[in-house]
Protein backbone atom coordinates (compact mmCIF):
# COMPACT_ATOMS: atom_id res chain seq x y z
CA UNK A 1 0.00 0.00 0.00
CA UNK A 2 2.50 2.77 -1.35
CA UNK A 3 -0.04 5.10 -2.58
CA UNK A 4 2.27 8.75 -2.79
CA UNK A 5 5.88 8.35 -1.90
CA UNK A 6 8.02 11.90 -1.83
CA UNK A 7 11.54 11.61 -1.36
CA UNK A 8 13.78 12.76 0.41
CA UNK A 9 12.35 13.23 3.58
CA UNK A 10 13.98 16.14 4.54
CA UNK A 11 16.79 18.37 3.07
CA UNK A 12 18.96 20.96 4.09
CA UNK A 13 19.92 22.83 1.06
CA UNK A 14 22.44 26.21 0.59
CA UNK A 15 20.97 29.51 -1.05
CA UNK A 16 21.74 29.15 -4.59
CA UNK A 17 21.42 25.39 -5.03
CA UNK A 18 19.57 23.53 -6.76
CA UNK A 19 17.59 19.98 -6.31
CA UNK A 20 14.77 18.04 -7.10
CA UNK A 21 11.74 16.85 -5.13
CA UNK A 22 10.67 13.21 -6.88
CA UNK A 23 6.92 12.30 -5.85
CA UNK A 24 5.60 8.69 -7.18
CA UNK A 25 2.33 7.59 -6.99
CA UNK A 26 1.09 3.66 -7.58
CA UNK A 27 -2.84 4.66 -8.30
CA UNK A 28 -3.09 5.15 -11.17
CA UNK A 29 -3.90 8.65 -10.87
CA UNK A 30 -4.41 11.27 -13.41
CA UNK A 31 -3.82 14.43 -11.44
CA UNK A 32 -0.79 15.00 -9.44
CA UNK A 33 -0.14 18.15 -7.17
CA UNK A 34 2.50 19.64 -5.60
CA UNK A 35 1.45 22.25 -2.44
CA UNK A 36 3.66 24.00 0.04
CA UNK A 37 2.48 24.72 3.89
CA UNK A 38 3.98 27.01 5.85
CA UNK A 39 3.02 28.02 9.47
CA UNK A 40 -0.07 30.51 9.47
CA UNK A 41 -0.58 30.30 5.51
CA UNK A 42 -2.26 26.31 5.21
CA UNK A 43 -1.68 24.48 1.91
CA UNK A 44 -0.89 26.52 -0.99
CA UNK A 45 -0.41 24.83 -4.87
CA UNK A 46 2.56 25.39 -6.55
CA UNK A 47 2.40 23.31 -9.58
CA UNK A 48 -0.07 20.58 -10.58
CA UNK A 49 -0.51 18.33 -13.70
CA UNK A 50 -4.05 16.97 -15.13
CA UNK A 51 -1.93 14.00 -16.85
CA UNK A 52 0.94 12.52 -18.37
CA UNK A 53 3.27 15.54 -20.31
CA UNK A 54 1.01 17.90 -18.90
CA UNK A 55 1.91 21.17 -16.27
CA UNK A 56 0.19 23.97 -14.94
CA UNK A 57 0.81 27.07 -12.89
CA UNK A 58 -0.73 26.95 -9.23
CA UNK A 59 -1.19 29.86 -6.85
CA UNK A 60 2.37 30.27 -5.69
CA UNK A 61 4.51 28.83 -9.01
CA UNK A 62 7.99 31.40 -9.14
CA UNK A 63 10.67 30.09 -8.24
CA UNK A 64 9.89 26.19 -9.26
CA UNK A 65 9.53 24.11 -12.23
CA UNK A 66 8.24 21.27 -12.52
CA UNK A 67 7.84 18.11 -15.00
CA UNK A 68 5.63 15.05 -15.64
CA UNK A 69 7.24 12.54 -17.97
CA UNK A 70 5.50 9.39 -16.86
CA UNK A 71 1.79 9.15 -15.33
CA UNK A 72 2.95 7.47 -11.69
CA UNK A 73 5.53 10.60 -11.45
CA UNK A 74 5.94 14.18 -10.61
CA UNK A 75 9.38 16.15 -10.44
CA UNK A 76 9.70 19.39 -8.30
CA UNK A 77 12.57 21.35 -9.33
CA UNK A 78 14.48 24.59 -7.44
CA UNK A 79 16.70 25.86 -9.75
CA UNK A 80 18.27 28.53 -7.07
CA UNK A 81 16.72 27.91 -3.53
CA UNK A 82 16.20 31.11 -1.84
CA UNK A 83 15.37 30.68 1.99
CA UNK A 84 11.28 31.98 1.53
CA UNK A 85 11.32 28.28 -0.12
CA UNK A 86 12.20 27.04 3.28
CA UNK A 87 8.72 24.98 3.86
CA UNK A 88 7.05 21.87 3.95
CA UNK A 89 6.53 19.99 0.87
CA UNK A 90 3.35 17.93 0.08
CA UNK A 91 2.80 16.12 -3.06
CA UNK A 92 -0.97 14.63 -4.00
CA UNK A 93 -2.81 12.97 -6.16
CA UNK A 94 -6.31 12.60 -7.36
CA UNK A 95 -8.83 10.58 -10.07
CA UNK A 96 -11.26 13.34 -11.88
CA UNK A 97 -14.60 13.54 -12.46
CA UNK A 98 -18.40 14.20 -10.81
CA UNK A 99 -19.21 11.65 -9.41
CA UNK A 100 -18.84 10.84 -5.59
CA UNK A 101 -15.30 9.88 -4.13
CA UNK A 102 -13.71 11.47 -7.08
CA UNK A 103 -11.03 14.87 -7.06
CA UNK A 104 -10.25 12.88 -3.31
CA UNK A 105 -6.61 14.12 -2.86
CA UNK A 106 -3.97 11.51 -1.48
CA UNK A 107 -1.26 12.77 0.33
CA UNK A 108 2.65 11.77 0.36
CA UNK A 109 4.32 12.15 3.77
CA UNK A 110 6.15 15.08 3.02
CA UNK A 111 9.25 16.78 2.49
CA UNK A 112 11.25 19.35 5.07
CA UNK A 113 13.20 21.74 3.29
CA UNK A 114 15.43 24.53 5.25
CA UNK A 115 17.60 26.79 2.89
CA UNK A 116 20.10 28.44 4.83
CA UNK B 1 -11.84 37.92 1.54
CA UNK B 2 -10.08 34.99 2.00
CA UNK B 3 -11.74 31.66 -0.61
CA UNK B 4 -11.98 29.49 2.44
CA UNK B 5 -12.10 31.09 6.03
CA UNK B 6 -11.81 29.04 9.45
CA UNK B 7 -11.61 29.82 12.91
CA UNK B 8 -8.06 28.81 13.52
CA UNK B 9 -8.84 27.73 17.15
CA UNK B 10 -7.35 26.07 19.42
CA UNK B 11 -9.99 24.47 20.33
CA UNK B 12 -9.38 22.72 23.77
CA UNK B 13 -12.11 20.18 24.88
CA UNK B 14 -12.33 17.53 27.84
CA UNK B 15 -12.56 13.71 27.08
CA UNK B 16 -16.25 13.44 25.93
CA UNK B 17 -17.25 16.68 24.98
CA UNK B 18 -19.05 17.61 21.84
CA UNK B 19 -17.21 19.94 19.75
CA UNK B 20 -18.06 21.88 16.09
CA UNK B 21 -15.88 23.59 13.85
CA UNK B 22 -17.28 26.16 10.84
CA UNK B 23 -16.00 26.50 7.42
CA UNK B 24 -16.75 29.29 5.21
CA UNK B 25 -16.32 29.91 1.22
CA UNK B 26 -16.39 32.25 -1.10
CA UNK B 27 -16.75 30.73 -4.73
CA UNK B 28 -20.32 29.82 -5.29
CA UNK B 29 -19.17 27.79 -8.17
CA UNK B 30 -17.43 25.13 -5.61
CA UNK B 31 -18.41 21.59 -6.37
CA UNK B 32 -17.35 19.45 -3.47
CA UNK B 33 -15.86 19.52 -0.10
CA UNK B 34 -14.19 17.40 1.94
CA UNK B 35 -12.84 17.89 5.95
CA UNK B 36 -9.47 16.59 5.88
CA UNK B 37 -7.52 16.01 9.43
CA UNK B 38 -3.58 16.64 9.78
CA UNK B 39 -1.81 15.49 12.62
CA UNK B 40 0.83 17.07 13.80
CA UNK B 41 4.30 17.12 11.58
CA UNK B 42 2.10 14.45 8.86
CA UNK B 43 0.53 14.99 5.64
CA UNK B 44 -3.20 15.83 5.32
CA UNK B 45 -5.55 12.78 4.92
CA UNK B 46 -9.25 12.85 4.17
CA UNK B 47 -11.45 12.96 7.12
CA UNK B 48 -14.65 12.93 5.10
CA UNK B 49 -16.50 14.22 2.23
CA UNK B 50 -19.62 16.45 2.42
CA UNK B 51 -22.64 15.89 0.93
CA UNK B 52 -25.40 18.93 -0.13
CA UNK B 53 -27.78 16.06 2.16
CA UNK B 54 -25.43 16.28 4.97
CA UNK B 55 -23.35 12.84 6.34
CA UNK B 56 -22.22 11.00 9.04
CA UNK B 57 -19.30 8.61 9.87
CA UNK B 58 -19.80 7.21 13.31
CA UNK B 59 -19.31 9.99 15.59
CA UNK B 60 -18.53 12.44 13.11
CA UNK B 61 -21.13 14.74 10.95
CA UNK B 62 -20.57 17.75 8.58
CA UNK B 63 -23.37 19.60 6.94
CA UNK B 64 -23.08 21.59 3.96
CA UNK B 65 -25.65 24.78 3.61
CA UNK B 66 -24.94 25.69 -0.21
CA UNK B 67 -27.11 29.02 0.30
CA UNK B 68 -24.74 30.42 3.21
CA UNK B 69 -21.65 28.77 1.33
CA UNK B 70 -21.09 27.59 5.04
CA UNK B 71 -19.89 23.43 6.04
CA UNK B 72 -19.36 22.44 9.61
CA UNK B 73 -18.06 19.41 10.97
CA UNK B 74 -19.44 18.08 14.38
CA UNK B 75 -17.31 15.82 16.78
CA UNK B 76 -19.33 13.74 19.44
CA UNK B 77 -17.69 12.18 22.60
CA UNK B 78 -14.50 13.56 21.66
CA UNK B 79 -11.09 10.93 22.26
CA UNK B 80 -7.53 11.87 23.04
CA UNK B 81 -7.14 10.72 19.23
CA UNK B 82 -9.13 13.25 17.99
CA UNK B 83 -6.47 15.75 18.79
CA UNK B 84 -5.26 17.15 15.15
CA UNK B 85 -6.03 20.37 12.90
CA UNK B 86 -9.22 19.53 10.83
CA UNK B 87 -8.62 21.46 7.33
CA UNK B 88 -12.10 22.51 5.51
CA UNK B 89 -11.22 21.52 1.61
CA UNK B 90 -13.04 23.20 -1.37
CA UNK B 91 -12.86 21.68 -4.97
CA UNK B 92 -13.74 24.34 -7.32
CA UNK B 93 -13.35 23.62 -11.36
CA UNK B 94 -11.21 26.27 -12.84
CA UNK B 95 -9.24 26.54 -15.81
CA UNK B 96 -9.92 23.60 -16.95
CA UNK B 97 -8.95 21.46 -14.28
CA UNK B 98 -10.09 20.45 -10.82
CA UNK B 99 -8.22 22.40 -7.78
CA UNK B 100 -8.33 22.40 -4.04
CA UNK B 101 -8.39 24.90 -1.94
CA UNK B 102 -7.37 24.31 1.56
CA UNK B 103 -8.35 26.52 4.77
CA UNK B 104 -6.00 27.31 7.38
CA UNK B 105 -7.40 24.51 9.26
CA UNK B 106 -8.62 24.70 12.86
CA UNK B 107 -6.68 23.06 16.28
CA UNK B 108 -8.60 20.94 18.34
CA UNK B 109 -7.01 19.40 21.60
CA UNK B 110 -9.02 17.01 23.68
CA UNK B 111 -7.75 16.74 27.43
CA UNK B 112 -7.76 13.81 29.75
Amino acid sequence: NAGVTQTPKFRVLKTGQSMTLLCAQDMNHEYMYWYRQDPGMGLRLIHYSVGEGTTAKGEVPDGYNVSRLKKQNFLLGLESAAPSQTSVYFCASSEIGQTRGKNIQYFGAGTRLSVL
Amino acid sequence: RKEVEQDPGPFNVPEGATVAFNCTYSNSASQSFFWYRQDCRKEPKLLMSVYSSGNEDGRFTAQLNRASQYISLLIRDSKLSDSATYLCVVNMLGAGSYQLTFGKGTKLSVIP
